[in-house]
């Protein structure tokens, strides 16, 4: 069972439309991550969210944590091909013994 | 420079021939981890460490071993590999495994594995 349910998985759209990628969960998070990884390399952190309904942005990318805390969303303003790669969520279930856990990813392909 | 290296890049072995994949950071990290990415399923932690001397199961401990004698190493271990730990693996640390926060986690190049 995935704790976290990223979707869609896979998209791919033309450079300069607009995407949402969301990252879901039944579970409540501490905080959650958003990583991107390019091929053969590991992944790197984008941004953290803590706040129940916070919301960061980083040039045309826009995060979004859940009031609740059990889901994220990322959007990508005029998607550029320099935007293709693997996004993944991860957080920190809040719940028991402390637990790290990752989405499956979405790849995203940005089409000149 | 702040890094997470990993050894070797690429390795190809065949089933039940011992291997040892090393990881190092020299960010004076705390908490170190390994995981494995397969297409569809995501990250999926293998085996953590909060301290020296101090380590725990992840979600798919079994057929891997860590040892964490010093801080800045954490090596990934498989006594017996076999084809179901193709896989490629990647070692990561941050700072500490706090609650909350800005946490990052710092990952390596990924090792890819293949057991044959």
């Amino acid at each position: 069972t995935q704790l976290l349910e990223q979707s869609p998985q896979f998209l791919s759209i033309q450079e300069g439309e607009n995407l949402t990628v969301y990252c879901n969960s039944s579970s409540v998070f501490s905080s959650l991550q958003w990583y991107r990884q390019e091929p053969g390399e590991g992944p790197v952190l984008l941004v953290t969210v803590v706040t129940g309904g916070e919301v960061k942005k980083l040039k045309r990318l826009t995060f979004q944590f859940g009031d609740a805390r059990k889901d994220s969303s990322l959007h990508i303003t005029a998607a550029q091909p320099g935007d293709t790669g693997l996004y993944l969520c991860s957080g920190f279930l809040i719940q028991g013994a402390q637990k790290l856990v990752f989405g499956q990813g979405t790849r995203l392909t940005i089409n000149p | 420079e702040a890094q997470v290296t990993q050894n070797p890049r690429y390795l190809i072995t065949v089933t039940g021939k011992k291997l040892t994949v090393t990881c190092s950071q020299n960010m004076n990290h705390e908490y170190m981890s390994w995981y494995r990415q397969d297409p569809g399923l995501g990250l999926r932690q293998i085996y953590y460490s909060m301290n020296v001397e101090v380590t725990d199961k992840g979600d798919v401990p079994e057929g891997y071993k860590v040892s964490r004698k010093e801080k800045r190493n954490f090596p990934l271990i498989l006594e017996s590999p076999s084809p179901n730990q193709t896989s490629l693996y990647f070692c990561a640390s941050s700072l500490s495994y706090a609650l909350a926060g800005d946490n990052e986690q710092y990952f390596g190049p990924g090792t890819r594995l293949t057991v044959t």
